[in-house]
């Protein structure tokens, strides 16, 4: 089946600071979404792209598509302690979720 | 999400006993999902339907069946649980149309602890 693979997995990230996390489909995808999961709760849908190269922005997140719509990329400004938990992208064509990228915020 | 329920919440079981977990949602989706959920291996899908009359293998479905009682109701069964089925069971629903594809709405989760 379809595999989609985040990186990195874990990060630390100092409060203030920006990161930055990918995620890589081995096939195209007509659409990827991401999803937050806060620590001792479930996911919650963010955002889906669809166009080659596309970028949307809400507030402090801002979220790529690649144009070849095999890549896509979530960079967060400025991070707050409300950041924290794990963003899952998700190729949904093929019902395909990534294994996470745990966000861990250091006051 | 109150719209999409789970339960139990939490369970914990012994080797070898059946048990189901049931999700009911209230959203109105033809499309109801179940996934796992282990620490480093995201989620994982084990069955999902996209209709009444509709199921289908995910990834992991050995092990489980479902029954899709009505729009509404999806349940996961574990006809003989093992402890590797120890995990954080969820439980989504998607609607074909609107304006995001497939958007999953999660239930709050199951957590099942066989011994």
């Amino acid at each position: 089946g379809q595999q989609v693979m985040q990186i990195p997995q874990y990060q630390h990230v100092q409060e203030g600071e920006d990161f930055t996390t990918y995620c890589n489909s081995s096939t195209t995808l007509s659409n990827i979404q991401w999803y937050k999961q806060r620590p001792g709760g479930h996911p919650v849908f963010l955002i889906q792209l669809v166009k080659s190269g596309e970028v949307k922005k809400q507030k402090r997140l801002t979220f790529q598509f690649g144009e070849a719509k095999k890549n896509s990329s979530l960079h967060i400004t400025a991070t707050q302690t409300t950041d924290v938990g794990t963003y899952f992208c998700a190729g949904l064509n093929r019902l395909a979720f990534g294994k996470g990228n745990q966000v861990v915020v250091i006051p | 999400d109150a719209d999409v329920t789970q339960t139990p919440r939490n369970r914990i079981t012994k080797t070898g006993k059946r048990i189901m977990l049931e999700c009911s949602q209230t959203k109105g989706h033809d499309r109801m999902y179940w996934y796992r959920q282990d620490p480093g291996l995201g989620l994982r899908l084990i069955y999902y339907s996209f209709d009444v009359k509709d199921i289908n293998k995910g990834e992991i479905s050995d092990g489980y069946s479902v029954s899709r009682q009505a729009q509404a109701k999806f349940s996961l069964s574990l006809e003989s649980a093992i402890p590797n089925q120890t995990a954080l069971y969820f439980c989504a629903t998607s609607d074909f149309g609107g304006t995001n594809y497939n958007e999953q709405f999660f239930g709050p989760g199951t957590r099942l602890t066989v011994l």
